[in-house]
């Protein structure tokens, strides 16, 4: 069965930083993948996805994400945080119809 | 975007009595439910599928009589921890995929259940 690792469990930023969280799946062949968002007292909510194509994929708030194939990595990247995107972030991949979460990352930035 | 809507919120019960969560989508049918649990500072960890009309599939590990699961309708799923044990205190998690949109349509996340057994 798939498997993810986030490799990152706590990120502290300042605001402006740049921020790159690591996600790794286990093993090849066809994955979709997905980075959810989890802020503080709320629910859930997807960054992004890939299914197949580019695999540098634009989500929302600025966030992408590159599929790198060799590496079975897909890392989370934003260019400049805002003290707005303190939250847990989940990487997942989907294992049939079910989607298996990495541990989740915890972002605090910082004024 | 599609809502997924779950409740209670927050639930503090007795030892041995048993809990009922609901899960309802609230603009979208969907023919599957998924339900997980969160355990503090720890990822999702997924415990069963809900299937609507039909029994559920449970996860390796997760005892189907302790954590009975129940999708009565398109838009309703129910978690019932039965004969709850401190060590059931969670947060329980359940998410839905709108059946329109296939099999890699979005999941949707309720806001969870927070289960805390004295």
């Amino acid at each position: 069965a798939q498997s993810v690792s986030q490799h990152n469990h706590h990120v502290i930023l300042s605001e402006a930083a740049s921020l790159e969280l690591g996600c790794n799946y286990s093993y090849g062949g066809t994955v979709n993948l997905f980075w959810y968002v989890q802020y503080p007292g709320q629910h859930l909510q997807l960054l992004l996805k890939y299914f197949s194509g580019d695999p540098l994929v634009k989500g929302i708030k600025g966030f992408e994400a590159e599929f790198i194939k060799s590496k079975f990595s897909f890392n989370l990247r934003k260019p400049s945080v805002q003290w707005s995107d303190t939250a847990e972030y989940f990487c997942a991949v989907k294992d049939t119809d079910k989607l298996i979460f990495g541990t989740g990352t915890r972002l605090q930035v910082f004024p | 975007g599609a809502v997924v809507s779950q409740h209670p919120s927050r639930v503090i019960c007795k030892s041995g009595t048993s809990v009922k969560i609901e899960c309802r989508s609230l603009d979208f049918q969907a023919t599957t439910m998924f339900w997980y649990r969160q355990f503090p500072k720890q990822s999702l960890m997924l415990m069963a599928t809900s299937n609507e009309g039909s029994k559920a599939t449970y996860e390796q590990g997760v005892e189907k009589d302790k954590f009975l699961i129940n999708h009565a309708s398109l838009t309703l799923s129910t978690l019932t921890v039965t004969s709850a044990h401190p060590e059931d205190s969670s947060f329980y998690i359940c998410s839905a995929r709108d059946f329109g949109g296939g099999a890699t349509g979005e999941l949707f996340f309720g806001e969870g259940s927070r289960l805390t057994v004295l």
